[in-house]
């Protein structure tokens, strides 16, 4: 069955980075693309960006362009998502979710997503 | 960036209701239009893609209505298991957008 599994949880300093990965399994990687997406706790969904999982073209949400960085590595069908310059309002849930090749949604399997805190 | 409103954004009902969720889009977004429900703690579930196509092992009490700007999630008979969040999303293009979000909780 597919699967994206995510790492672990993250403590940073306000103005370090932190990089999630997402390990994609049972389906080809190439095929579909990854969005992020992140939770503020007790808030709703903020769609990140995208990334193509077949030439790693990605689109990023205009808040966080200069800040995010999304990579793949097809030898190993994982996502990254890198965010800098963190800042406490960035301590939220990111989740990792597949999507269509063609317009980068729906979204139809979720990783279980990884919380990190921005503190000091 | 197109922006998605739900109404209402929480609304209280009791097992067996009719309950109607709505979804509008700043612009016109064809029928580009994902439903998800997320419980507490839990990843989002994908339950209606392209504003009415039901995600296979989803039951059939939910369905999806809609195209251009204004959209429908309906859940036929309130089940317990249904009391959840439920947020709207479009993907017109490849910049995407989540709704806020309506909370259903018992009444």
């Amino acid at each position: 069955q597919v699967q994206l599994v995510q790492s672990g949880a993250e403590v940073k300093k306000p103005g370090a980075s932190v990089k999630v990965s997402c390990k994609a399994s049972a389906y080809t990687f190439s095929n579909y693309g990854i969005t992020w997406v992140r939770q503020a706790p007790g808030q709703g969904l903020e769609w990140m960006g995208w990334i193509s999982g077949y030439n790693a073209n990605t689109n990023y949400a205009q808040k966080l362009q200069g800040r995010v960085t999304m990579t793949t590595d097809t030898s190993t069908s994982t996502a990254y998502m890198e965010l800098r310059s963190l800042r406490s309002d960035d301590t939220a849930v990111y989740y990792c979710a597949r999507g269509s090749m063609i317009k980068g949604a729906p979204l139809d399997y979720w990783g279980q997503g990884t919380l990190v805190t921005v503190s000091s | 960036d197109i922006q998605m409103t739900q109404s209402p954004s929480t609304l209280s009902a009791s097992v067996g209701d009719r309950v109607t969720i709505t979804c509008r889009a700043s612009q016109s977004i064809s029928s580009w239009l994902a439903w998800y429900q997320q419980k507490p703690g839990k990843a989002p579930r994908l339950l209606i893609y392209k504003a009415s196509s039901l995600e296979g092992g989803v039951p059939s009490r939910f369905s999806g209505s809609g195209s251009g700007t204004e959209f429908t999630l309906t859940i036929s008979s309130l089940q317990p298991d249904d009391f959840a969040t439920y947020y709207c999303q479009q993907y017109n293009s490849y910049v995407s957008t989540f709704g806020p979000g309506t909370k259903v909780d018992i009444k």
